[in-house]
C-alpha cells in the first residue's frame, strides 16, 4: 500500500529551529509538497521538491531524498505564528496526491 | 483571502436533511477538488473535476453528490448523511498541468459539517 508518515505533534521554543520529518512509500514519485494549515484556515502551499536536495525559502527549507523515501521541513527562527499543522503530500504515479495526517507544531514562548 | 471561497463555513444538519456546500474560485484554474478532512487523519480526496468533467470519484457514498456547472463553481450536495460524515470539507483548485511543475493546490478555508 501507499503510506505517508509524519509525527503527530511537536513542540518547540520561539526563536529556535525545528525539523519535521516525513517518510513515504508510494507507487511512483512525481514530487513532494509541504503545506501549512493554521487552525480553522485553508492549507497553504509552502514548498515543492522533485529532485534530491535542499530547497530554501526564507526561514523555511525543505529537503528530499528519493532513494530513502524521506523529506523534512526545517523552520528557523521560530515565531509564535508558526504554530500550525504541517502537511506532507506525495504525488504518486497517477499524479494524484497522497497525504500524511499532518504534524501539529506548538510554539512556546 | 485565498482565492477560493467556500460557503457556508459551518453547517449543522440532521440525518434526514438535504443541504449543499458551495465553492467558488476566480483564479483561472481549470481543475477543482473536494476533500474530506477528519481530525488526525490524512486528507481524503473525494472528487476531481477537470474542465467541468468529473475525472475522479474515490468510492464516495452516493449520499454525497458533486456538481460542477462551470470551471469556477463546485457544489457538494448532501442528503441522508450519517454522524460519521461530520468533518471539515475542503475545496481546492489548480491548473491542469500534472506532467510538469508543481501543480499547486489552492484551498478554501473549508465548511465544517456536523451531522446530528
Amino acid at each position: 500500500g501507499q503510506n505517508i508518515d509524519q509525527p503527530t505533534e511537536m513542540t518547540a521554543t520561539e526563536g529556535a529551529i525545528v525539523q519535521i520529518n516525513c517518510t513515504y512509500q508510494t507507487s511512483g514519485f512525481n514530487g513532494l509538497f509541504w503545506y501549512q494549515q493554521h487552525a480553522g484556515e485553508a492549507p497553504t502551499f509552502l514548498s515543492y521538491n522533485v529532485l534530491d536536495g535542499l530547497e530554501e525559502k526564507g526561514r523555511f527549507s525543505s529537503f528530499l531524498s528519493r532513494s530513502k523515501g524521506y523529506s523534512y521541513l526545517l523552520l528557523k527562527e521560530l515565531q509564535m505564528k508558526d504554530s500550525a499543522s504541517y502537511l506532507c503530500a506525495v504525488r504518486g504515479s497517477n499524479y494524484q496526491l497522497i497525504w500524511g495526517a499532518g504534524t501539529k507544531l506548538i510554539i512556546k514562548p | 483571502e485565498t482565492g477560493v471561497t467556500q460557503t457556508p463555513r459551518h453547517l449543522v444538519m440532521g440525518m434526514t436533511n438535504k443541504k449543499s456546500l458551495k465553492c467558488e474560485q476566480h483564479l483561472g484554474h481549470n481543475a477543482m477538488y473536494w476533500y474530506k478532512q477528519s481530525a488526525k487523519k490524512p486528507l481524503e480526496l473525494m472528487f476531481v473535476y477537470n474542465f467541468k468533467e468529473q475525472t475522479e470519484n474515490n468510492s464516495v457514498p452516493s449520499r454525497f453528490s458533486p456538481e460542477c456547472p462551470n470551471s469556477s463553481h463546485l457544489f457538494l450536495h448532501l442528503h441522508t448523511l450519517q454522524p460519521e460524515d461530520s468533518a471539515l470539507y475542503l475545496c481546492a483548485s489548480s491548473r491542469i498541468d500534472s506532467t510538469s511543475g508543481a501543480n499547486v493546490l489552492t484551498f478554501g478555508a473549508g465548511s465544517r459539517l456536523t451531522v446530528l
